[in-house]
């Protein structure tokens, strides 16, 4: 079956500009993260939804970074005034969710380069 | 806060040369372990999920073992496709986060 997409693949913008960033998670899977992964670190976690519930926003860096998901299918990542520091891979996981925790699958990633 | 440690961060060796990457882990409780695999360019792939002390996994030439303070992933005879960074992840029980804390991973280098 079909897995976890993302769009744009790469993504080049100037300093300043606002980008938005695609995800389609695989159906049914209720859960969905983004996360950011600079060059060489580790996966930074971002934002966090489940279902109907009010997502947990704890991660994201600033109030430049925004994050919509509706209903149980697609979410979009946006990022204001974009900024040098905001280049990285930016990924997309989806689980079963629930009560229970499961194995993530992740999106192939958005890179993205801020001039 | 739960935290995750790997090492070593970088590993090379020669195909054949078995060996072992541990993840450290600190949780208030340990609702699951979880192992991937990154590519250069790619997304994490899932391998393993390990959920208490003394459990084991098999998947081709890996194995993974946890205990109540780490987890280990097992390499034997490498091969040069084994080549990739690898993550470990934890999530603690009910009532804790849902939100997975990684490691930042090690990353493995098989030379033929």
């Amino acid at each position: 079956g079909a897995g976890v997409s993302q769009s744009p693949s790469n993504k080049v913008t100037e300093k300043g500009k606002d980008v938005e960033l695609r995800c389609d998670p695989i159906s049914g899977h209720t859960a969905l993260y983004w996360y950011r992964q600079r060059l060489g670190q580790g996966l930074e976690f971002l934002i966090y939804f489940q279902g109907n519930s009010a997502p947990d926003k704890s991660g994201l860096p600033s109030d430049r970074f925004s994050a919509e998901r509706t209903g149980e299918s697609v979410s979009t990542l946006t990022i204001q005034r974009t900024q040098q520091e905001d280049s990285a891979v930016y990924l997309c996981a989806s689980s079963l969710g629930g009560v229970t925790y499961n194995e993530q699958f992740f999106g192939p990633g958005t890179r993205l380069t801020v001039l | 806060e739960d935290q995750v440690t790997q090492s070593p961060e970088a590993l090379r060796l020669q195909e054949g040369e078995s060996s072992s990457l541990n993840c450290s882990y600190t949780v208030s409780g340990l609702r699951g372990l979880f192992w991937y695999r990154q590519d250069p360019g790619k997304g994490p792939e899932f391998l393993f999920t390990l959920y208490s002390a003394g459990e084991e996994k098999e998947k081709e030439r890996l194995k993974a073992t946890l205990t109540k303070k780490e987890s280990f992933l097992h390499i034997t005879a490498p091969k040069p496709e084994d080549s990739a960074t690898y993550l470990c992840a934890v999530q603690a029980r009910p009532g804790g986060s849902y939100i997975p804390t990684f490691g930042r991973g090690t990353s493995l280098i098989v030379h033929p």
